[in-house]
């Protein structure tokens, strides 16, 4: 099935740096999801973007749809233990009614 | 309060059993999913329900079958289970579709 583009699969970090994590797509999306997994977790709503252009911040996270309608970046500014997990790119077509998906980034944090 | 809810959360059980998996969602949503999560973490859609209607239907083998008995709840049965289903299962739902989806802690499928 199709699948967003999303990279880095994986970032290897120093506590308090900050991390940037992107998904593109050949196809024009009207909505774009980001979500983080926890470990044994389900995925969790981390900011829903709606508007081409659109920049929102959720605390230390702030993601943007890009002006093209095809892609969005996450950025984590000062990230700290807690934010280690696998950060998933979703976006909405208005033609169907599925969420496509990318493969997921695994943030991983280093003592 | 649980939003999205599925039991059980492990399931271990031979080849060629029959089980199910049960989600229920407090949320007063329309739309219910079942998602299967792979070892690489790949997310893919199984099937959407939108008010207890049959949406969706990936290519999924019919060993798998959703029941919606209400808006509320999507079981997930699975007929005569094989090495392969392994999986994570999550079931999510959202408002209507199309519309931002909200996920259940998964149930983690062991086929010995």
């Amino acid at each position: 099935g199709q699948q967003l583009n999303q990279s880095p699969q994986s970032m290897f970090i120093q506590e308090g740096e900050d991390v940037s994590m992107n998904c593109t797509s050949s196809s024009i999306f009207n909505t774009w999801l980001w979500y983080k997994q926890d470990p044994g977790e389900g995925p969790v709503l981390l900011i829903a973007l709606y508007k081409a252009g659109e920049l929102t911040s959720n605390g230390r996270l702030t993601a943007q749809f890009g002006i093209t309608r095809k892609d969005s970046f996450l950025n984590i500014s000062a990230s700290i233990p807690s934010d280690v997990g696998i950060y998933f790119c979703a976006g909405l077509m208005d033609s169907n009614y599925q969420l496509i998906w990318g493969a997921g980034t695994k943030l991983i944090i280093k003592p | 309060d649980t939003a999205v809810s599925q039991t059980p959360k492990y399931l271990v059980t031979q080849m060629g059993n029959d089980k199910s998996i049960k989600c229920e969602q407090n949320l007063g949503h329309d739309t219910m999913y079942w998602y299967k999560q792979d070892s690489k973490k790949f997310l893919k859609i199984m099937f959407s329900y939108n008010n207890k209607e049959l949406i969706i239907n990936e290519t999924v083998p019919n060993r798998f079958s959703p029941k919606s008995p209400d808006k509320a709840h999507l079981n997930l049965h699975i007929n005569s289970l094989e090495l392969g289903d392994s999986a994570v299962y999550f079931c999510a739902s959202s408002r209507s579709l199309g519309k931002t989806q909200y996920f259940g802690p998964g149930t983690r499928l062991l086929v010995l």
